[in-house]
């Protein structure tokens, strides 16, 4: 157990449709960063968040967004969902800000989109 | 653009031989290096990292890696593999703020 939370674990929705998903990071880390694990596009970073401010930015689509809030639990929003977008996404936290830094992952949300 | 390949979809290795996983690498500067491991419906685990430094890194599970600059090389080995060692291994390179994976290889470990 990497003590990183996510939920839901699961989650179905048609196309359209708009989702959030949360993490909660380790006691103690302050920045989080989400993935995106998908058949077709293998794994992809998306964003990353320290101490509440974006931090770095990858292959992250406009319809998709992010906050990390003052309790630090982050919360990656998707929308205008296509069935493209059916993926596992990961969250990660680390202790600082730096990508030297382990990441301990989280177990993931995995996303089904009709 | 930049790049992390791993060029074997599979690796097949019976317990107790030599396992090697292959990873190039196509991304600028001096990136920071990763290998990950993903357990079946669970999430990625780190197993090492090199940042600088001696080109052998060791890691969790007895795994370790070598860098090889000339070569972009920094391929997953480990003496004896162990049939708990099957899973998906990604290897990941950092620098400018962006991560990039490779695909990844399945480990299959036969008794």
């Amino acid at each position: 157990d990497s003590g990183v939370t996510q939920t839901p674990k699961h989650l179905i929705t048609a196309t359209g449709q708009r989702v959030t998903l949360r993490c909660s990071p380790r006691s103690g880390d302050l920045s989080v960063y989400w993935y995106q694990q998908s058949l077709d596009q293998g794994l992809q970073f998306l964003i990353q968040y320290y101490n509440g401010e974006e931090r770095a930015k990858g292959n992250i689509l406009e319809r998709f967004s992010a906050q990390q809030f003052p309790d630090l639990h982050s919360e990656l929003n998707l929308s205008s969902l296509e069935l493209g977008d059916s993926a596992l996404y990961f969250c990660a936290s680390s202790s600082t800000d730096s990508r030297m830094e382990t990441q301990y992952f989280g177990p993931g949300t995995r996303l089904l989109v009709l | 653009a930049q790049s992390v390949a791993q060029p074997e979809d599979q690796v097949n290795v019976a317990e107790g031989n030599p396992l090697t996983v292959k990873c190039t690498y196509s991304v600028s500067g001096n990136p920071y290096l990763f290998w990950y491991v993903q357990y079946p419906n669970r999430g990625l685990q780190f197993l090492l990292k090199y940042i600088t430094g001696d080109n052998l890194v060791k890691g969790s599970y007895g795994f370790e890696a070598e860098f090889n600059k000339s070569q972009t090389s920094f391929h997953l080995k480990k003496p004896s593999a162990l049939v708990s060692d099957s899973a998906l291994y990604f290897c990941a390179a950092y620098n400018f703020n962006k991560f990039y994976f490779g695909s990844g290889t399945k480990l299959n470990v036969k008794p």
